[in-house]
């Protein structure tokens, strides 16, 4: 148990469907962080959220929507995806964002787009 | 081209043996880390390291970070079925910053 809860754990939907992943994090970290983790890539940092506010996204498709509502949890939402975009969605925090930056992950959720 | 590559992509050894496992950059890194992730879960942080030159030991597991803060080194000793996982380090450039992952490296331990 890292303290970071993911939901749901599988996920599967079409190209027309909309759904959201949640996570959770009972740490007290200020900084949370959303990764796409796809075979033989490298782990994809797709937003980064600091005192709830974004500070980073790198060249998301629009398709990708996320909210941080509060210092504990963030979503992502997702609309009319493609079957490319099946992968592993890993949700991280952290205490803030200096170095060494040691991340807490949650299990992930399976996405698949049929 | 990758900013952390790591060696072995793929490692199948039987129960007790010895291995290394690397990780290499022409960046310097403030701080490196090292995780470990097991089917449908998601990474466990290891170890952290932050000085150049450091050792640091856990268990049977131990990390090395690179004089010049540009590579290191996870060695397993005896290696146990339950040290299967991808091996994943990651760094961070700068006193602030994301922390930049390699491709991992697959270990499978036999019995």
């Amino acid at each position: 148990e890292t303290g970071v809860t993911q939901t749901p754990r599988h996920l599967v939907m079409g190209m027309t469907n909309k759904k959201s992943l949640k996570c959770e994090q009972h740490l007290g970290h200020n900084a949370m962080y959303w990764y796409k983790q796809s075979a033989k890539k490298p782990l994809e940092l797709m937003f980064v959220y600091s005192l709830e506010e974004r500070v980073e996204n790198n060249s998301v498709p629009s398709r990708f929507s996320p909210e941080c509502p509060n210092s504990s949890h963030l979503f992502l939402h997702l609309h009319t995806l493609q079957p490319e975009d099946s992968a592993l969605y890993l949700c991280a925090s952290s205490q803030d964002r200096t170095s060494p930056n040691i991340q807490y992950f949650g299990a992930g959720t399976r996405l698949s787009v049929l | 081209t990758q900013l952390l590559e790591q060696s072995p992509q793929f490692l199948s050894i039987q129960e007790g043996e010895n291995l290394t496992v690397y990780c290499n950059s022409s960046s310097v890194f403030s701080s490196l880390q090292w995780y470990r992730q097991e089917p449908g879960e998601g990474p466990v942080l290891l170890v952290t390291v932050v000085t150049g030159g450091e050792v640091k030991k856990l268990k049977r597991l131990t990390f090395q970070f690179g004089d010049a803060r540009k590579d290191s080194s996870l060695h397993i000793t005896a290696a146990q079925t339950g040290d299967t996982g991808l091996y994943l380090c990651a760094g961070v450039k700068g006193s602030q910053g994301n922390l930049i992952f390699g491709k991992g490296t697959k270990l499978s331990v036999k019995p």
